[in-house]
C-alpha cells in the first residue's frame, strides 16, 4: 500500500506563511489533493491536481508537487486557517489520506 | 447549489444492521461517482470505497472490503452505506463525497470536491 507522511503539527504566526508537507514515494507521479477540516466541520477541498484551487478558495492557498514531496502553502495566515489539513492521492483505484497536520495560528 | 445531505445520527447496539444515506442535489447525480470516508473519534480520514450511480459499479478499500457495502438509487439521487452486523469499532463519523471526474488522460482523474455534513454512528457493546 502507498503511504503518505505529514508532520503532526505546524505552528505559524498570524500574517506569516504556513508550509505543510506530504511525503510519498515518487509522489511527483501522482495527483495530490488537499483538504481543510476546521473543528467540528466536514472537510473542504482546498487544492486539487497538485496546484489548482476550487472556486471560492482564496489565492493565499497554493500547492506544488516535486520529487517525493507535495507542499501546501498558506500565505498571510489568518485565524480562520487554524484547522487540520490532509493530503490525499489515489493508488491502485484506492483513496489514500495522510494522517493530517494540525495548523495552529499563534 | 451542489449539495450532499446525509441522514441523521444513529445509535445502535453491536450486531445490529444499519444503512445510512446521502442525497445529492443541484447537479446530475448519475454523472458523478460517490465515495464514503470514515473518521473515527479524534482520528484522521480513511477512504472506504466508491460507487458509480450510473451502473452501481463499486470498488472498496482493502481495509473495508467485506465489512460494508455501498449502493445507490439514481432514481432518487441517493447513495447508501450499509452494515449487516455492527461492531463497537464502527463508531465514527461517516462522510459521503462527490467525485469530480476529468477524462482525456490514460485513466480518469477523480477528486472529492463536495462533502456531505457527516453522519455520526455510535455502536454500543
Amino acid at each position: 500500500s502507498y503511504d503518505l507522511t505529514q508532520p503532526l503539527s505546524v505552528s505559524v504566526a498570524l500574517g506569516q506563511t504556513a508550509t505543510i508537507t506530504c511525503e510519498g514515494d515518487n509522489i511527483r507521479n501522482k495527483n495530490v489533493y488537499w483538504f481543510q477540516q476546521r473543528p467540528g466541520q466536514a472537510p473542504v477541498l482546498v487544492i486539487y491536481r497538485d496546484s489548482h484551487r476550487p472556486s471560492g478558495i482564496p489565492e493565499r492557498f497554493s500547492g506544488s508537487n516535486s520529487g517525493n514531496t507535495a507542499t501546501l502553502t498558506i500565505g498571510r495566515v489568518q485565524a480562520g486557517d487554524e484547522a487540520d489539513y490532509y493530503c490525499q492521492v489515489w493508488d491502485s483505484n484506492t483513496g489514500v489520506f495522510g494522517a493530517g497536520t494540525k495548523v495552529t495560528v499563534v | 447549489e451542489v449539495q450532499l445531505v446525509q441522514s441523521g445520527a444513529e445509535v445502535k447496539k453491536a450486531g445490529a444492521s444499519l444503512r445510512i444515506s446521502c442525497k445529492g442535489s443541484g447537479y446530475s447525480f448519475g454523472s458523478y461517482w460517490i465515495s464514503w470516508v470514515r473518521q473515527m473519534p479524534g482520528k484522521g480520514l480513511e477512504w472506504m470505497g466508491r460507487i458509480d450511480p450510473k451502473d452501481s459499479y463499486t470498488n472498496y478499500s482493502p481495509s473495508f472490503e467485506g465489512h460494508v457495502s455501498i449502493s445507490a438509487d439514481k432514481s432518487i439521487n441517493t447513495a447508501y452505506l450499509q452494515w449487516t452486523s455492527l461492531k463497537a469499532s464502527d463508531t465514527a463519523m461517516y462522510y459521503c463525497t462527490r467525485l469530480n471526474i476529468l477524462t482525456g488522460y490514460d485513466f480518469p482523474l477523480f477528486w472529492m470536491d463536495v462533502w456531505g455534513q457527516g453522519t455520526t454512528v455510535t455502536v454500543s457493546s
